[in-house]
C-alpha cells in the first residue's frame, strides 16, 4: 500500500534552516509529481510546492518562493523540503502528498515550530 | 495566489443534502477541470473526497457528487450523515502551474 513519511520537524529559532524529508513506498515514486502542502495552528491548508516526477519542473507559492526549495531523490524514494530565513508565520504542520487523482495519499504530517 | 473561497460553515440535518461552494477566478476554478475536495477531520490529513471536478475515487460514498458552474465550482453531500461532520476543502490548478487551496469550510450535522 502507498506510505507517505514525513520526518525533520522540529523547533527552530527564527532565521534558521530545516530540511524535511518525505519517505515513500508502495508505488514508483518516480513516476509521479510530489507537493508539499502546510497548515498552521487551527487555520487551513494552504498548498506550498510541486516537483514533478523527474524534479525538472518546480513551481512554488510566491510566498515562499525563495526561501523553500522542493527536491527529490527517486533512487532514494524521498521528497525533500529545504526551508531557509525561517520565520513564526511558517510554523505549521507539513504534509507532502502524492498527485494522481487529487492529492490521492499524504503523509500523517511533521510539525515545525519557529518560535525563540 | 488568494486563497479560494468558501463559506466558513454549512449546517444540516442527518438525511438533507448541502451544497459548499468553491469560488475562484478565470485562472483557477473556472479555466481548468482539476477541481478536487478534501475531507479533514481534526489532527488527521486531508483524504480527497472528489478530483477533476466531479469524479469520485474508489472507496468514496456516492453521497459526495462534484460540479462546476463559470468560476464556482461545489461539493454536495447528499444523505447527510453524522460521520461527515468535518472541515472540507477545494483546490484548484492555476495558471501558473501552482495549486490553491479554499478557505475551508466546516460542515455540523445538526
Amino acid at each position: 500500500q502507498v506510505q507517505l513519511v514525513e520526518s525533520g520537524g522540529g523547533v527552530v529559532q527564527p532565521g534558521r534552516s530545516l530540511r524535511l524529508s518525505c519517505a515513500a513506498s508502495g508505488f514508483t515514486f518516480g513516476s509521479y509529481g510530489m507537493h508539499w502542502v502546510r497548515q498552521a495552528p487551527d487555520k487551513g491548508l494552504e498548498w506550498v510546492a510541486v516537483i514533478s516526477y523527474d524534479a525538472i519542473n518546480k513551481y512554488y507559492v510566491d510566498s515562499m518562493k525563495g526561501r523553500f526549495t522542493i527536491s527529490r531523490d527517486n533512487s532514494k524514494n524521498t521528497l525533500y523540503l529545504q526551508m531557509n530565513s525561517l520565520r513564526p508565520d511558517d510554523t505549521a504542520v507539513y504534509y507532502c502528498a502524492r498527485e494522481l487523482e487529487g492529492f490521492d495519499n499524504w503523509g500523517q504530517g511533521t510539525l515545525v515550530t519557529v518560535s525563540s | 495566489q488568494s486563497a479560494l473561497t468558501q463559506p466558513a460553515s454549512v449546517s444540516g440535518s442527518p438525511g438533507q443534502s448541502i451544497t459548499i461552494s468553491c469560488t475562484g477566478t478565470s485562472s483557477d476554478v473556472g479555466g481548468y477541470k482539476y477541481v478536487s475536495w478534501y475531507q479533514q477531520y481534526p489532527g488527521k490529513a486531508p483524504k480527497v473526497m472528489i478530483y477533476d471536478v466531479s469524479f469520485r475515487p474508489s472507496g468514496v460514498s456516492n453521497r459526495f457528487s462534484g460540479s462546476k458552474s463559470g468560476n464556482t465550482a461545489s461539493l454536495t453531500i447528499s444523505g447527510l450523515q453524522a460521520e461527515d461532520e468535518a472541515e472540507y476543502y477545494c483546490a484548484s490548478y492555476t495558471s501558473s502551474s501552482t495549486r490553491v487551496f479554499g478557505s475551508g469550510t466546516k460542515v455540523t450535522v445538526l
